[in-house]
């Protein structure tokens, strides 16, 4: 069974610190993406990495996926409030038929 | 707003009974999905359609069974349900297929078992 595990499972910082998520898994991921999940709604997709070693930025969110394609990164400067929610990764795995397994999960709460 | 429907928004019902859930995509999408959402298993993957067509399987129990019509909406059946169904269940859309499509998720339905 593929697993993604994410870590830290909670962070609670204050606003303006930094602070990064890691997905992490003993697989080979075709893609990977992140998405945020507010309470009662449905995750919202930030990014998708596809290349080893790609990084994309937005905004004040860096994202990177490992050189071996099984671990991502997201690394949020200066948090706001705003930031506040639940982070994902997901990483589509197979070959021909794609199946998405998704992170355990990061709960963030960012305090002003 | 995703541009993802979902009915219903709740779903209260008894052990043993049957639901629908139903789910309508992105206009000119053509790829549905399922996941189940719980507290302690994360977001799961239950299945995908493509233009009718199943197209993957993931930790979809039996008692579960889903289709996608000709216009593209898709329902999702629970037969037989037991208190451990209890979740939230999300439809998400896409044009294409994975592995580099974006998916966009509808709002989800509350299922409560009693």
């Amino acid at each position: 069974t593929q697993l993604l595990e994410q870590s830290p499972q909670f962070l609670s910082i204050q606003e303006g610190e930094n602070l990064t998520v890691y997905c992490n898994s003993s697989s080979v991921f075709s893609s990977l993406q992140w998405y945020r999940q507010e309470p009662g709604e449905g995750p919202v997709l930030l990014v998708t990495v596809v290349t080893g070693g790609e990084v994309k930025k937005l905004k004040r969110l860096t994202f990177q996926f490992g050189d071996a394609r099984k671990d991502s990164s997201l690394h949020i400067t200066a948090a706001q409030p705003g930031d506040t929610g639940l982070y994902l990764c997901a990483g589509a795995a197979g070959s021909g038929t794609y199946k998405y397994i998704f992170g355990t999960g990061t709960r963030l709460k960012v305090l002003a | 707003d995703s541009g993802v429907t979902q009915t219903p928004k709740h779903l209260i019902t008894a052990t043993g009974q049957r639901v629908t859930l139903r789910c309508s995509p992105r206009s000119g999408d053509l790829s549905v999905y399922w996941y189940q959402q719980s507290l302690d298993q994360g977001l799961q993957f239950l299945i995908q359609y493509y233009n009718g067509e199943e197209r993957a399987k993931g930790n979809i129990l039996e008692r579960f069974s889903a289709q996608q019509f000709p216009d593209l909406h898709s329902e999702l059946n629970l037969s037989s349900l037991e208190l451990g169904d209890s979740a939230l269940y999300f439809c998400a859309s896409s044009f294409g297929l994975p592995p580099y499509n974006e998916q966009f998720f509808g709002p989800g339905t509350r299922l409560t078992v009693l």
